[in-house]
């Protein structure tokens, strides 16, 4: 079965350190891959999408992922992250022949300390 | 902006009760999907539907039942709450032209005792 997976269920950063949350799926075929993020009491909000083209994929807040065919994976990267972006970050993908179907990751819960 | 309500952020209800939860979109959205979010499991869709009175069972539908009598609306039915179905309800909908983006409510949080 087709299935998507998230490592790293608590990462604990300072802030200014570099973030790298993995996120690899189960699927040879063409995929669209989805990074949300749900920040405390609120509603779960896009980061980022790929669909077709460039691997590497920017989105709001600075962050940025990058779709590595060969590895099935598609890791979301920041630089430097800040206090505010403590939250939780789901990776979801649509795999061909889905229809609009996400499948979520089982999230990775981000806490940034000052 | 596009809009998402659920009726309820907080709901108590006791074991084999009927429970409605309810969803309204304003943007005249094609797709409307129900999904459970519980800790450490991330994200499960319970069913979805592609237009009014149409339904489809996502990976997790048994418990469950929908209804979608009008495009803008579409309720989620627990027949008979067990205690396992406690757990934040989360709407979403999205229209083909959007591509495969989803717009999610702010989620019932369903405790059932």
């Amino acid at each position: 079965a087709q299935s998507v997976s998230q490592h790293n269920h608590h990462v604990i950063l300072s802030e200014a350190a570099s973030l790298e949350l993995g996120c690899n799926y189960s699927y040879g075929g063409t995929v669209n891959l989805f990074w949300y993020v749900q920040y405390p009491g609120q509603h779960l909000q896009l980061l980022l999408k790929y669909f077709s083209g460039d691997p590497l994929v920017k989105g709001i807040k600075g962050f940025e992922a990058e779709f590595i065919k060969s590895k099935f994976s598609f890791n979301l990267r920041k630089p430097s992250v800040q206090w505010s972006d403590t939250a939780e970050y789901f990776c979801a993908v649509i795999f061909t022949g889905g229809g609009n179907k996400l499948t979520f990751g089982t999230g990775t819960q981000l806490k940034v300390e000052l | 902006d596009v809009k998402v309500t659920q009726s309820s952020r907080y709901l108590v209800k006791r074991t084999g009760e009927k429970v409605f939860l309810e969803c309204v979109q304003d943007m005249d959205h094609e797709n409307m999907f129900w999904y459970r979010q519980d800790p450490g499991l991330g994200l499960r869709l319970i069913y979805f539907s592609y237009d009014v009175k149409m339904k489809e069972k996502g990976d997790i539908p048994e418990g469950y039942s929908v209804s979608r009598e009008k495009k803008e609306r579409f309720s989620l039915i627990l027949e008979s709450a067990s205690t396992n179905q406690t757990s934040m309800y989360l709407c979403a909908s999205s229209f083909p032209g959007s591509g495969p983006l989803l717009f999610f409510g702010s989620g019932t949080q369903l405790s059932v005792l």
